[in-house]
């Protein structure tokens, strides 16, 4: 069974500070890592697609890291925003029939 | 560009009815994904297509649900007959053939609401 596990499944943070959050999932037949961002009543936006072990992202505030060979990927955000609060998804996509797997987010709710 | 389209958007029904929710993918992407997402278990896999063809439907709940791809542009997922239990948001998403070293996303529709009472 692949599964993919993201912790903490909910972050409540003050408007300037900096979060991360962790995605683990299992390594073997791994192929991508994708980080989606879920706003509530929309569809689930694409933040980064990651291959490579070492691979390193970012997209204004938000960066991500990937290690495939211990299974995780750390996604950061660097002096949150109210407007950052969101569910953040991560997804891992393996080479079994192609399926890409979500893990069940972190919510993130940043107070102003 | 239209992105992917999905109908009804909001759905209520009784139980023991039929519901279809359609998805028009995004043009030239050929992998159609549909996920329901539900608190208990969040976003889960139910099928997805590769040219049409279903790949996987090991997702897909129980033979209430079936899922089709007749061509290139629309797909349905039926469920028949509906349970309160099916109450969840259903997306439907496309890519450009998920690969190694593509390195695509994939693209969700706005979701469709269904509500069985």
């Amino acid at each position: 069974i692949l599964n993919v596990e993201q912790s903490p499944q909910s972050l409540h943070v003050q408007e300037g500070d900096s979060t991360n959050f962790t995605c683990s999932f299992p390594s073997s037949n791994f192929y991508a890592l994708h980080w989606y961002r879920w706003e509530t009543a929309k569809s689930p936006e694409a933040l980064f697609v990651m291959t490579l072990n070492g691979d390193e992202k970012k997209k204004g505030r938000i960066s991500a890291t990937l290690n495939t060979k211990e299974g995780y990927s750390y996604l950061y955000i660097k002096g949150s925003q109210p407007e950052d609060s969101a569910t953040y998804l991560c997804a891992s996509f393996y080479n079994q029939g192609g399926k890409l797997i979500f893990g069940q987010g972190t919510e993130l709710s940043v107070k102003p | 560009d239209a992105g992917v389209i999905q109908s009804p958007r909001h759905e209520v029904t009784e139980m023991g009815q039929e519901v279809t929710l359609r998805c028009k993918p995004i043009s030239g992407h050929n992998s159609l994904f549909w996920y329901r997402q539900t608190m208990m278990r969040g976003l889960e896999l139910l099928i997805y297509f590769n040219n049409n063809v279903p790949i996987d439907d090991s997702g897909m709940p129980e033979d209430r649900f079936s899922a089709k791809m007749p061509n290139a542009s629309f797909s349905t997922l039926k469920i028949q007959p509906s349970e309160p239990r099916d109450s969840a948001v259903y997306f439907c998403a496309s890519s450009v053939r998920l690969g190694r070293t593509s390195g695509n996303t994939i693209y969700f529709g706005e979701g469709s609401w269904l509500t069985v009472v």
